[in-house]
Parts: structure tokens; sequence; C-alpha cells
């Protein structure tokens, strides 16, 4: 079964750091594409990043760009976001995602989704 | 960065109805749209991607149309698994972006 689990979430001070994980499992982690998409509470989805399949790339939204850095670790199935200088604007439950195809980063969809990791930024 | 904007923001259906969901874009996206369904307290899914592909799983009643800036996906008769909300996003260029979602609910 085709399986994306995060964690890390947590309740964190403005100014605070975190860093997320997510592990992938039932497909070759280190052939795809893996994004951040964020969720907040009873509103809409926002991309938040992207790395490419070896982490040779990384993209980001312009909310997070400078803060948050997105990492790899292919041997470990395992994607992450450092999270820092944290306001409560970033607040959200937070979903790591597949790119659908291997040869591609984004254009046809996000396949796979875990269920999401819950940030609260909050004194 | 590409605005996508959905309507209605809510409707509500009954069991067997047609339910069309419009999506539009504030700039041509080709054909690069996606649809996910997303029931309360569970990951969003990705139903179709390319404007009409159907997703390997996801039963025939979806479709999806549209190119340029406009696009729809159909649901022929709704059943009551269909009940969530529903989203379009935007593959064309990053940033990625969703339409703010479209909530069915039952009449």
């Amino acid at each position: 079964e085709l399986q994306l689990v995060e964690s890390g979430g947590a309740v964190v001070q403005p100014g605070g750091s975190l860093r997320l994980s997510c592990r992938g499992s039932g497909f070759p982690f280190d052939d795809f594409a893996m994004h951040w998409v964020r969720q907040i509470p009873g509103k809409g989805l926002e991309w938040v990043s992207l790395t490419t399949w070896d982490g040779g790339n990384t993209f980001y939204a312009d909310s997070v760009k400078g803060r948050f850095t997105v990492s790899r670790d292919n041997s470990e199935n395992s994607m992450f976001l450092q999270m820092s200088s944290l306001t409560p604007d970033d607040t959200a439950l937070y979903h790591c995602a597949k790119a659908r195809t291997s040869d591609q980063y984004f254009y046809f969809g996000l396949d796979v989704w875990g269920q999401g990791t819950s940030v609260t930024v909050s004194s | 960065d590409i605005q996508m904007t959905q309507s209605p923001s809510s409707l509500s259906a009954s069991v067997g109805d047609r339910v069309t969901i419009t999506c539009r874009a504030s700039q041509s996206i080709s054909r690069y749209l996606n649809w996910y369904q997303q029931r309360p307290g569970k990951a969003p899914k990705l139903l179709i991607y390319e404007t009409s592909s159907l997703q390997s799983g996801v039963p025939s009643r979806f479709s999806g149309s549209g190119s340029g800036t406009g696009f729809t996906l159909a649901i022929s008769s709704l059943q009551p698994e269909d009940f969530a909300t529903y989203y379009c996003q935007q593959s064309h260029s990053l940033p990625l972006t969703f339409g703010g979602g479209t909530t069915v609910h039952v009449k």
C-alpha cells in the first residue's frame, strides 16, 4: 500500500522553530518529487514546498521562502521541512504529498497524501 | 501567481443527482488542472488529473472537462460517499494553487 506518514507537529511559540518529517512506503521513494501542502483548519489548501527526487532542486511559496527549508534522505525514504521564524499564520495541518509520475515534478497532480501533522504557533 | 476560483462554494444535492462544479483560472493553464476530493478528517484524494484523466480507482461517474481558463468537474449520479469538499488545483506553474473548495452537502 502506498503510504505517507507525517510527524513532528507541535505547539510552538511565535519566532520558534520546528522540523517536520514525512516517511514514505509502498513505492520507490527516491524516484519521485515530493511536496508539502498545508491546510488551515476549516479552510483551503496552500502549497508550501517541493523537492525534486534527489533533493537537488527545491522550491517554495513566497509566504515561507527564507524561513522554511525542505530536504530529503532517500536512504530513509524520508522528507523533512525545517521551519523557523514561525508566526501564527503558519498554524495549519501540514501534509506531504507525492508527485503522480516520476518524470515530472508537479504537472500531473499529487496522487498520494499523508494525513498531516498539526502545527500550532501560539504564545 | 495564478488565482483559482471555484463556484459554487457549497451546494446541496440528493443521492442520484447530477452535480457540476466550476473552476476558473486567472490566466490560461492549458489543461494542467487537477481535481481533489476531501472528506472530513481525511487527506485530499486525487480524482482527476490533466483536466479529464481519471485517477486509478476513481469511479467513472466522475468526469472533468475544459481548457485554458475554464474547467468543470461533473458527478453524473451522486452517491452517499460523494458528500465531501472538492478542490481544483492548477499545475501549470509554481506556485501550485488551489481553488477555495466546493462543499457538497446532503439536501
